[in-house]
């Protein structure tokens, strides 16, 4: 039990659709992180949120966006959703340089 | 840039036999390193981590990694395996302990 919570645990959306994806830590860490986990691969980071603001970026094009609020909770946002964005989404806080994974959310794109 | 390879992407093994799943990572600058598990539906569970000092690290469930800087490996190891250790297991690199590379993965599974 991490104490790092996400929801939904499923979506299921259409191509060219939004979607906002949430994150909340009880201990409140102020360092949060998005990745993305296809089927059958490893996570690949998306982004970085410090003190709501961005603080590193993988490969991940602009309609990939996030939010951190003041509690430390945070919103992963894509937009004009693709096919391939179906995978599992993870967010992950950071305490005294562990990572903390949530159980993430599983996307589907139809 | 740091990166990771698995080099197996699946290992089977019998219950109670020792196994070792390997991991080289590729960076220019210090590294961290980490080993993941996941069950079926779940997240990450970080099983062990090398952050600096002795090579050797302990972790949880029994298993242990050696950090080899010359070989670039960080292999992963338990002495002998249970049904419940059958899982996917990731090997994590990263130069800040912020931003992590992850392999591709490694599915272990024990058979009875």
């Amino acid at each position: 039990e991490t104490g790092v919570t996400q929801s939904p645990t499923h979506l299921i959306k259409t191509r060219g659709q939004q979607v906002t994806l949430r994150c909340s830590s009880q201990s409140g860490h102020n360092t949060v992180s998005w990745y993305q986990q296809a089927l059958g691969q490893g996570p690949q980071f998306i982004f970085q949120y410090y003190r709501e603001e961005e603080n590193g970026r993988g490969n991940f094009p602009p309609r990939f966006s996030g939010l951190q609020f003041p509690n430390y909770s945070s919103e992963l946002n894509v937009n004009a959703l693709e096919l391939d964005d179906s995978a599992l989404y993870l967010c992950a806080t950071l305490d005294r340089g562990e990572q903390y994974f949530g159980p993430g959310t599983r996307l589907t794109v139809t | 840039a740091q990166s990771v390879t698995q080099l197996d992407s699946q290992v089977p093994v019998f219950e109670e036999a020792p196994v070792e799943l390997r991991c080289n990572y590729s960076s220019s600058v210090s590294v961290y390193l980490f080993w993941y598990v996941q069950y079926p539906n779940q997240g990450l569970q970080l099983l062990l981590k090398y952050l600096s000092g002795s090579t050797l690290v302990k972790g949880i469930n029994g298993f242990e990694a050696e950090f080899n800087k010359s070989q670039t490996s960080f292999h992963l190891r338990k002495p002998s395996v249970h049904i419940s250790d059958t899982a996917e297991y990731f090997c994590a690199v990263s130069d800040s302990r912020d931003d992590m590379r992850f392999g591709a993965g490694t599915r272990l599974t024990v058979k009875p």
